[in-house]
């Protein structure tokens, strides 16, 4: 069965520091990768996706992740983190056969000033 | 103008009532799903329609019937309420149901029920 686990439950950085969470997914065939980021209060939105072709990928907010196969890992990047980056960060693996996301149990990110 | 819009955004009532809430999605996206999140944050997807045709249903409590009048609304009704029910619910939608996840989902706001 898919599964998507991301280890880090918190992390914690300084404004300025570079950024790196945590993905590794569980899947047969070529997986559908996203990452979503959810503000306090908010809902969830996109940030990028990998469904074929460059391992590295670019999203908004200056964000990136690159799928590693060999890893089975699917980690996002920041080279430079912001205050307003705090949120809640989720890792979703599109299951092959079905309509469904499943998603991981999320990385809250704190920023320190 | 907002893509995925829930009413309401709060909602506390009493064990045993009937709930509503109700979602739209202004995209012409054909497919809209209900997800449930838990005090964990863990995001779970339980019903998802394609054009007013139920999709998804995964094992959730029959007191839970989603209702889809039209492509663009996906209302969740919640019978015989019970403390375990208190989560976030998000609603969201895809153009297309898309098979291994390949459409992007667009989320709402959420709906934040307590149960008291």
């Amino acid at each position: 069965a898919q599964s998507v686990t991301q280890p880090d439950i918190h992390i914690t950085v300084s404004e300025g520091a570079s950024l790196e969470l945590r993905c590794n997914y569980s899947y047969g065939a070529t997986p559908y990768l996203f990452w979503y980021v959810q503000s306090p209060g908010q809902g969830l939105q996109l940030l990028l996706k990998y469904f074929s072709g460059d391992t590295l990928v670019q999203g908004i907010k200056g964000f990136e992740a690159e799928f590693k196969r060999s890893q089975s890992s699917f980690n996002l990047r920041k080279p430079s983190v912001h205050w307003s980056d705090a949120a809640e960060y989720f890792c979703a693996v599109g299951a092959g056969g079905t309509y469904k996301y499943i998603f991981g149990t999320g990385t809250r990110l704190k920023v320190l000033a | 103008d907002t893509a995925v819009s829930q009413t309401p955004k709060y909602l506390v009532t009493q064990m045993g009532n009937d709930k509503s809430i109700k979602c739209e999605q202004n995209l012409g996206h054909d497919t809209m799903y209900w997800y449930k999140q838990d005090s964990k944050k863990f995001l779970k997807i339980m019903f998802s329609y394609n054009n007013k045709e139920l999709i998804i249903n995964e094992t959730v409590p029959n007191r839970f019937s989603p209702k889809s009048p039209d492509k663009a609304h996906l209302n969740l009704h919640i019978n015989s309420l019970e403390l375990g029910d208190s989560a976030v619910y998000f609603c969201a939608s895809s153009k297309r149901p898309g098979l291994a996840g390949t459409d992007t989902q667009y989320f709402g706001p959420g709906t934040r029920l307590t149960v008291l």
